[in-house]
């Protein structure tokens, strides 16, 4: 069972780079690492997905070293609005679908 | 395009009662799971449903139980209500796993159940 392990909380100020390491030792061949972003009282939202190296889109970059027990989510210029809880999850995988565990995420607090 | 629509959005239960919660999933999705996420927690995963059956199951007892119809959507059944249940029940849809490759939830804005 794939487990991730993140900080808890984080500060930043607006303007500057983001970085949000995710441990994930257990990480089966075939997975998957997926980043969701969640304001209160909402449901989580996708941010970003790779395997392997670094992906980017438009809202961030992920970065996944060759050994994949890691992953680094990058939120270039965060802005108030940015403030969320930022989840790593990686794939479970058994009887031809996925089981998606979410660890407690990192509380990002963005200020002004 | 319809994203994952859950309902009701708000409902107060008391103890020992009976609760179920809707979700129709996103277009072109055929799985559904659900989550139960209590107040500063993360997300926990309660069971997965896929051609109309539970595929997979969290660490949740029986009194948490559910369905799938035939076009994809689905049902949270809660029994005997706990004041422990009170949480925001998030559903999720994405479609089936090939034997490799990526998967990714769409989640509802969630239906939050408070027990008194």
């Amino acid at each position: 069972l794939a487990k991730t392990t993140q900080p808890i909380s984080m500060d930043s100020y607006e303007g500057q780079e983001v970085n949000i390491t995710c441990s994930h030792n257990n990480i089966a061949t075939n997975d998957y690492i997926t980043w969701y972003q969640q304001f209160p009282s909402q449901g989580p939202r996708f941010i970003i997905q790779g395997y392997k190296t670094k992906v980017t889109n438009e809202v961030a970059s992920l970065f996944i070293p060759a050994d994949r027990k890691s992953s680094t989510l990058s939120l270039p210029r965060v802005s108030l609005s940015d403030t969320a809880v930022y989840y790593c999850l990686v794939g479970d995988k058994a009887s031809g679908t996925y089981k998606y565990i979410f660890g407690t995420g990192t509380r990002l607090k963005v200020l002004a | 395009d319809a994203g994952v629509t859950q309902s009701p959005t708000h409902l107060i239960k008391t103890r020992g009662q009976q609760v179920t919660l809707r979700c129709s999933p996103k277009s072109g999705h055929d799985t559904v799971s659900w989550y139960q996420q209590a107040l500063g927690q993360g997300p926990q995963f309660i069971f997965q449903y896929y051609e109309e059956e539970e595929r997979q199951r969290g660490n949740f007892p029986d009194r948490f139980s559910g369905h799938q119809f035939p076009n994809y959507s689905s049902e949270l059944n809660v029994n005997a209500l706990l004041l422990g249940d009170s949480a925001l029940y998030l559903c999720a849809s994405s479609t089936r796993m090939k034997s490799s490759g990526a998967n990714v939830l769409t989640f509802g804005a969630g239906s939050r159940l408070t027990v008194l």
